[in-house]
C-alpha cells in the first residue's frame, strides 16, 4: 500500500512557541492531504483539507490563524500549530488521498504526531 | 449528512476465533464508499478494506472481509483466525464517492477489540 510519513513523531515544546509538522507522500502523489486531530479514546476529526496549490478548507470551529496549513507539492503538506498552549495538546494525523486510486479514493494515514505543550 | 454508528466500544475473542465488529450507516448519496482502518497502540492508522456501494460482492483482504448489507445500511468488518496482533482500535468510515464533500471520510466511534491467548 501507499506510505506516508509524518515528521516530528514526538513534540513537546513550551507554550507560546509554534510547532510544524510535516506529511509526505513517499511513493505516490496526493493532490489532497487531510489533517485529523484525535484525543485519548476518541475518534478522529477532521481539521482540514489541503488541496496542491490552494487554500486549505478548514471545518467549522477549527482556527485558520492558528493551525496554519501548507500544501506546496504533490508530496508534503505541513501542519504549523502557532502559540501553541496546552490545551492544543494532541495526536496529530495526516492522511492523503492517492490519485491513482480514483474508483476508491482510500486515504492512507501518516503514523501520527503526539503533541504536548507544557 | 454522513453518519456511522459503531455499537460495540469493545469486544473480545479468543485467539484463532472469528471475529465481527460492527458498522452501520445513515447517507443520502446513492455512490459513497466504505472504509474500515485498524489503529494499534502505536497510533498509525492502517487501511484493512475497502468497499464501494455498487460493488456486487463483499470485499475480502486476507483475513478480513465485510459483511455488506446495503438494504440494513451496514458494513461489518469480519476477522477471520484471530491473532494476538489483531489488538487494536478498529474503525469504520464513509466517504460519498461524488466528490462533493471534497473526499472527507466520516468516521464512526470506533470498537477496541482485545485477542486472548
Amino acid at each position: 500500500g501507499a506510505v506516508v510519513s509524518q515528521h516530528p513523531s514526538r513534540v513537546i515544546c513550551k507554550s507560546g512557541t509554534s510547532v510544524k509538522i510535516e506529511c509526505r507522500s513517499l511513493d505516490f502523489q496526493a493532490t489532497t492531504m487531510f489533517w485529523y486531530r484525535q484525543f485519548p479514546k476518541q475518534s478522529l476529526m477532521l481539521m482540514a483539507t489541503s488541496n496542491e496549490g490552494s487554500k486549505a478548507t478548514y471545518e467549522q470551529g477549527v482556527e485558520k490563524d492558528k493551525f496554519l496549513i501548507n500544501h506546496a507539492s504533490l508530496t508534503l503538506s505541513t501542519l504549523t500549530v502557532t502559540s501553541a498552549h496546552p490545551e492544543d495538546s494532541s495526536f496529530y494525523i495526516c492522511s492523503a488521498r492517492d490519485v491513482e486510486e480514483p474508483s476508491t479514493d482510500t486515504q492512507y494515514f501518516g503514523p501520527g504526531t503526539r503533541l504536548t505543550v507544557l | 449528512a454522513q453518519k456511522i454508528t459503531q455499537t460495540q466500544p469493545g469486544m473480545f475473542v479468543q485467539e484463532k476465533e472469528a471475529v465481527t465488529l460492527d458498522c452501520t450507516y445513515d447517507t443520502s448519496d446513492p455512490s459513497y464508499g466504505l472504509f474500515w482502518y485498524k489503529q494499534p497502540s502505536s497510533g498509525e492508522m492502517i487501511f484493512l478494506i475497502y468497499q464501494g456501494s455498487y460493488d456486487q460482492q463483499n470485499a475480502t483482504e486476507g483475513r478480513y472481509s465485510l459483511n455488506f448489507q446495503k438494504a440494513r445500511k451496514s458494513a461489518n468488518l469480519v476477522i477471520s483466525a484471530s491473532q494476538l496482533g489483531d489488538s487494536a482500535m478498529y474503525f469504520c468510515a464513509m466517504r460519498d464517492l461524488l466528490g462533493g464533500s471534497n473526499y472527507k471520510l466520516t468516521f464512526g466511534k470506533g470498537t477496541l477489540l482485545t485477542v486472548n491467548p
